[in-house]
């Protein structure tokens, strides 16, 4: 069955540290996988997609994420972290039969100052 | 562009009351999701429409959930009776005609709330 597991809920980072939020996936064929946030209140954002070619993808904000089809996962990442990063973070992938996203639980960042 | 519209932003109505939430897609797509997120459960999608059309409604938990898309600019998901534990928050999406595996823009969502 097609699946995305995020086992961290709550990860707490402070400001200017790094940070790397994880994402497994399970699916059958090439995956096309994103990274969403939502800040508080708020609709969800795409942060980054990957469809094929470069395995490290960039995205807005100054994420990055890499896919390692040996590992199954697609873990973003962010070289410093800003307090204006807070917010929940979701992992997509989406059934390229139904066109139906499957989501993360979510990934909760707070940001020490 | 105004983006993904969704009303009312926070609805609270009683038990057994009728609750229409209504979404305005951005303009030129022709796919439109519906979600409900909870703590409980996450982000679901409930429905999705192509060109107006309910492609999937696989995720409508039961038949006290409807949704229409009378056409490309307005949609409706409507509970009829609401219970407490229809209590979410409901969101809009929609997406550019061709893939929609392509980006998914999201309206801000409806916090519903049954007593």
């Amino acid at each position: 069955a097609q699946s995305v597991t995020q086992p961290d809920i709550h990860i707490t980072v402070s400001e200017g540290a790094s940070l790397e939020l994880r994402c497994n996936y399970s699916y059958g064929a090439t995956p096309y996988l994103f990274w969403y946030v939502q800040s508080p209140g708020q609709g969800l954002q795409l942060l980054l997609k990957y469809f094929s070619g470069d395995t490290l993808v960039q995205g807005i904000k100054g994420f990055e994420a890499e896919f390692k089809r040996s590992q199954s996962s697609f873990n973003l990442r962010k070289p410093s972290v800003h307090w204006s990063d807070a917010a929940e973070y979701f992992c997509a992938v989406v059934n390229q039969g139904t066109y139906k996203y499957i989501f993360g639980t979510g990934t909760r960042l707070k940001v020490l100052a | 562009d105004a983006g993904v519209i969704q009303s009312p932003r926070h609805e609270v109505t009683e038990m057994g009351q009728e609750v229409t939430l209504r979404c305005k897609p951005i303009s030129g797509h022709d796919y439109l999701f519906w979600y409900r997120q909870t703590m409980m459960r996450g982000l679901e999608l409930l429905i999705y429409f192509n060109n107006n059309v309910p492609i999937d409604d696989s995720g409508m938990p039961e038949d006290r959930f409807s949704a229409k898309m009378p056409n490309a600019s307005f949609s409706t998901l409507k509970i009829q009776p609401s219970e407490p534990r229809d209590s979410a928050v409901y969101f809009c999406a929609s997406s550019l005609a061709g893939a929609p595996y392509n980006e998914q823009f999201f309206g801000p969502g409806t916090r519903l709330t049954v007593l």
